[in-house]
């Protein structure tokens, strides 16, 4: 199946803890991106890739670094874990970086913080 | 604050017409979408329009776009059980950022 990975789907862990959520897209897409979504389902964007550069930071506190080992892959990872780090985390790509970007987004994971 | 804006929730008759309303503020926007997320699930799009037009109509889904007021609307015929899901409207700037607003949540009843 072509399509945008995400492991894992859920995610319970306590304060304070490090994890690392895995995003993998097979569509041969230049750019890649992260989003949170808020318990309101507002989507606001993390993070975007294009060819494995990073393009757009949007404030993110520097507890989130992404990696991007190759094109195909952009891994999130988040050290000392918060209360309010706790959303669904959606990785996407698109075939460019300029619009019209449709975006195809992977099925998100459920990171929950005790 | 939200630079995309859109009513939170609306409740349709089955077989009736749904429209969801969407504002935004950017003016710089070059295209603006509209995604569909079913529950457990990604978001998945529906359609998009490019911002120097009016109108968009793809089956049962109709675009409308009026730039001066900013206003956005997707008008979707004979809704079905199967629509009841949450409506994203977005923007693109020419940098190809996008801007989410909060979500609409569909509710058809039948």
């Amino acid at each position: 199946d072509t399509a945008v990975s995400q492991t894992p789907k859920y995610l319970v862990t306590q304060m304070g803890n490090d994890k690392s959520i895995k995003c993998e897209q097979n569509l041969g897409h230049d750019t890649m991106y992260w989003y949170k979504q808020d318990s309101k389902k507002f989507l606001k964007i993390m993070f975007s890739y294009n060819n494995k550069e990073l393009i757009i930071n949007e404030t993110v506190p520097n507890r989130f670094s992404p990696k991007s080992p190759d094109k195909a892959h952009l891994n999130l990872h988040i050290n000392s874990l918060e209360l309010g780090d706790s959303a669904v985390y959606f990785c996407a790509s698109s075939q460019v970086l300029t619009p019209p970007n449709e975006q195809f987004f992977g099925p998100g994971t459920r990171l929950t913080v005790l | 604050g939200e630079d995309v804006e859109q009513s939170l929730f609306l409740s349709v008759r089955e077989g009736d017409s749904s429209v969801i309303n969407c504002t935004y503020t950017d003016s710089s926007s070059t295209y603006l979408y509209w995604y569909k997320q079913e529950p457990g699930a990604g978001l998945q799009l529906l359609t998009y329009i490019f911002s120097n037009m009016d109108m968009k109509q793809d089956q049962r889904l109709t675009v409308l776009l009026n730039k001066k007021d900013k206003h956005l609307s997707l008008r979707i015929a004979d809704t079905q059980t199967g629509d009841s899901a949450i409506y994203f409207c977005a923007e693109t700037d020419s940098w190809g950022k996008f801007q989410f607003g909060a979500g609409t949540q569909v509710v058809v009843t039948p």
